[in-house]
């Protein structure tokens, strides 16, 4: 199963680009990069993911290397709410012995806890 | 805007009772999922489900179980609760199977 590598903590000044890089070496050809973000006692909230393409939203960017093994979330002018923890995942396919196509687990790690600076 | 519901932020409960933690979603969506999150090792998948009254282990299914008798409702049953099982706990739900989670505000559980 591929697992994600982050950095434990960043820090960015208010109004510069905030960009958090993501390892994932172990990825297969039909797995997804995803990025959610937690903001201190609230639920993770979707960001961006991609597979192959970099891809943009009017959130955040999301960069990922030809190879695939790593990739890279930008928030283009970070303010000071997106102060959160960063979660990068890899979407894993399942097989199921039930009845009915595979099914997909998302796992999480431990994340990049960015503070953006006033 | 998708809402997940968790219909209760803050519980308390004593060792041994039999507790239930309800989530709603209002948007139809097919999968839902319950997870675990604790400081040090991030979310933790207990169980997740893709269709009604369908339902699959996660990563740490030992001591729930789950039940989805309609498609907008995923509780989580913790049949005997034991201390190791406060925590936070955040419902999920995405529309189709490679579709990003919509999280709730989450229960943080205290077992005493």
């Amino acid at each position: 199963d591929a697992k994600t590598t982050q950095p434990t903590s960043m820090d960015c000044a208010e109004g510069r680009a905030a960009n958090l890089p993501c390892n994932h070496s172990t990825i297969s050809g039909n797995e997804y990069v995803y990025w959610y973000r937690q903001i201190h006692s609230q639920g993770p909230q979707y960001i961006i993911h991609g597979l192959k393409n970099n891809e943009t939203n009017e959130m955040a960017s999301l960069i990922i290397t030809e190879d695939r093994k790593s990739s890279t979330l930008i928030l283009p002018h970070a303010t000071l709410r997106d102060t959160a923890v960063y979660y990068c995942i890899v979407v894993r396919r399942n097989k199921t012995t039930m009845v009915g196509p595979g099914t997909y687990k998302y796992i999480f790690g431990t994340g990049t806890r960015l503070k953006v600076l006033a | 805007d998708v809402k997940v519901t968790q219909s209760s932020r803050y519980l308390v409960k004593r060792t041994g009772e039999k507790v239930f933690l309800e989530c709603v979603q209002d948007m139809d969506h097919e999968n839902m999922f319950w997870y675990r999150q604790d400081p040090g090792l991030g979310l933790r998948l207990i169980y997740f489900s893709y269709d009604v009254k369908m339902k699959e282990k996660g990563d740490i299914p030992e001591g729930y179980s789950v039940s989805r008798e309609k498609k907008e409702r995923f509780s989580l049953i913790l049949e005997s609760a034991s201390t190791n099982q406060t925590s936070m706990y955040l419902c999920a739900s995405s529309l189709r199977r490679n579709y990003g989670h919509t999280f709730g505000s989450g229960t943080r559980l205290t077992v005493v």
